[in-house]
């Protein structure tokens, strides 16, 4: 089945550990991005990638970091920088950025990271 | 920046009634608007996408209505069942960063009682 897998579902980070969060697609999409979400709260954009070795950051990178090497894979790093990182996280992809026509963006099932 | 707003958010009704979801949104340059439904712990599934040409689509139950000058878009979810419980957050571009970065609602909690 086509579409994006996310890594491992549930994670605990102890204070100081970088963490990494896996996110792989086999949709050929060129654009990839990462979500965070808290209770009551919009999804807030951490990275985005729109081609193979090219990232840019979103509203909230601070403390987080990126690696698109691969046009499937574009992994989330959860630094010690990142003072509250408890939350759920988002992958998602689209086909890539038109400016005349939009692209569904699709998501996967998303990682919960919990710091103990 | 764009600002997408839902109400309400969060909301019942009983099983059978007609569902009307509002999104609102500041900046109208956009190309388009999607809604997605978000099950509780899971990813975002997208429900419809509507380029900025049309004014409605429709996908079986659903319908969404798109009046990109007042900056408004409504989901309607007609015959609502148990199933229909979930949160629905819809997106637009953020056309300061153009038409790949998406601003969220924070969504419409729905709960559809038996």
């Amino acid at each position: 089945d086509g579409g994006i897998t996310q890594s491992p579902k549930y994670l605990f980070r102890k204070e100081g550990q970088n963490v990494t969060l896996s996110c792989e697609q086999n949709l050929n999409h060129d654009a990839m991005y990462w979500y965070r979400q808290d209770p009551g709260q919009g999804l807030r954009l951490i990275y985005y990638s729109q081609i193979v070795n090219d990232f840019q950051k979103g509203d909230i990178a601070e403390g987080y970091s990126v690696s698109r090497e691969k046009k499937e894979s574009f992994p989330l790093t959860v630094t010690s920088a990142q003072k509250n990182p408890t939350a759920f996280y988002l992958c998602a992809s689209s086909m890539g950025s038109t400016k005349t026509s939009g692209n569904t963006i699709y998501f996967g099932e998303g990682s919960w990271l919990t710091v103990v | 920046k764009q600002e997408v707003t839902q109400i309400p958010a969060a909301l019942s009704v009983p099983e059978g009634e007609n569902l009307v979801l509002n999104c609102s949104f500041t900046d109208s340059a956009i190309y388009n608007l999607q809604w997605f439904r978000q099950d509780p712990g899971k990813g975002l599934t997208s429900l419809l996408l509507i380029q900025s040409s049309q004014r409605e689509q429709t996908s079986g139950r659903l319908n969404a209505s798109l009046d990109k000058s007042s900056g408004r878009s409504t989901l309607y979810i007609a015959a609502s069942q148990p199933g229909d419980s979930a949160t629905y957050l819809c997106a637009v571009p953020d056309m300061l960063y153009g038409n790949n970065r998406l601003a969220f609602g924070k969504g419409n909690q729905v709960v559809v009682i038996p």
